[in-house]
């Protein structure tokens, strides 16, 4: 079943580490995002790539970095700068690059904890 | 500004029950997508419809139907004879051909089905 696979599904951390959470998918799609969501605040956006070797800063990018090395992958790496970290992270992709109409695929998300 | 107001923060219904939730957007876009996802306590966030710009007819699925007005900026959703499985967070999107890669989500509608 071609799917988006995030792993771990819990991910606890102690302040002032680096956590890279994965992102895996077997759709052949194009294009890839990270999303961050907090309650009552629906879902931000932290990175997308349209493409291998190229993302693109979303609305709250600072603290976190993004590697699209190959199609199928598109790590995130929770810095020690990302003054409020913990929350629900959720990768998605999508078709094609500026697919408007292409929805949007989603994993299973990490809950990352902080303390 | 929210680009996408999901006004209805929780909502409670006895099962069988009918149930809309509202969506409102705002673009300057002629060209845009508005889209609907599911979010069940699994996390994993689902998508159930997508409805471009030009096509304002509505649509029925089983006992989804989605009312799509360009006149109020509004496309709600109902659930006819609620079940307990309808229980989740469902959000509203919005993508919009000036913004090209970027999807706009609501903050969500919690909907709990009481048996």
């Amino acid at each position: 079943d071609g799917g988006i696979t995030q792993s771990p599904k819990y991910l606890f951390r102690k302040e002032g580490q680096n956590v890279t959470l994965s992102c895996e998918q077997n759709l052949n799609h194009d294009a890839m995002y990270w999303y961050r969501q907090d309650p009552g605040q629906g879902l931000r956006l932290i990175y997308y790539s349209q493409i291998v070797n190229d993302f693109q800063k979303g609305d709250i990018a600072e603290g976190y970095s993004v590697s699209r090395e190959k199609k199928e992958s598109f790590p995130l790496t929770v810095t020690s700068a990302q003054k409020n970290p913990t929350a629900f992270y959720l990768c998605a992709s999508s078709m094609y690059p500026g697919g408007l109409d292409s929805p949007l695929h989603f994993g299973n998300g990490t809950r990352l904890t902080v303390t | 500004a929210q680009k996408v107001t999901q006004a209805q923060t929780e909502i409670s219904v006895v099962e069988k029950e009918d149930v809309t939730l509202d969506c409102v957007y705002e673009t300057r876009d002629t060209t845009y997508y508005l889209f609907w996802y599911k979010q069940p306590p699994s996390g994993e966030l689902v998508f159930l419809i997508r409805r471009n710009s030009f096509d304002e007819q509505n649509e029925i699925s089983g006992r989804y139907s989605w009312n799509f007005q360009k006149s109020t900026s509004s496309f709600n959703f109902t659930i006819t004879a609620s079940q307990v499985v309808d229980s989740a967070v469902y959000f509203c999107a919005l993508s919009e051909a000036f913004t090209g890669n970027q999807f706009y989500f609501g903050t969500g509608t919690s909907l709990t089905v009481i048996p």
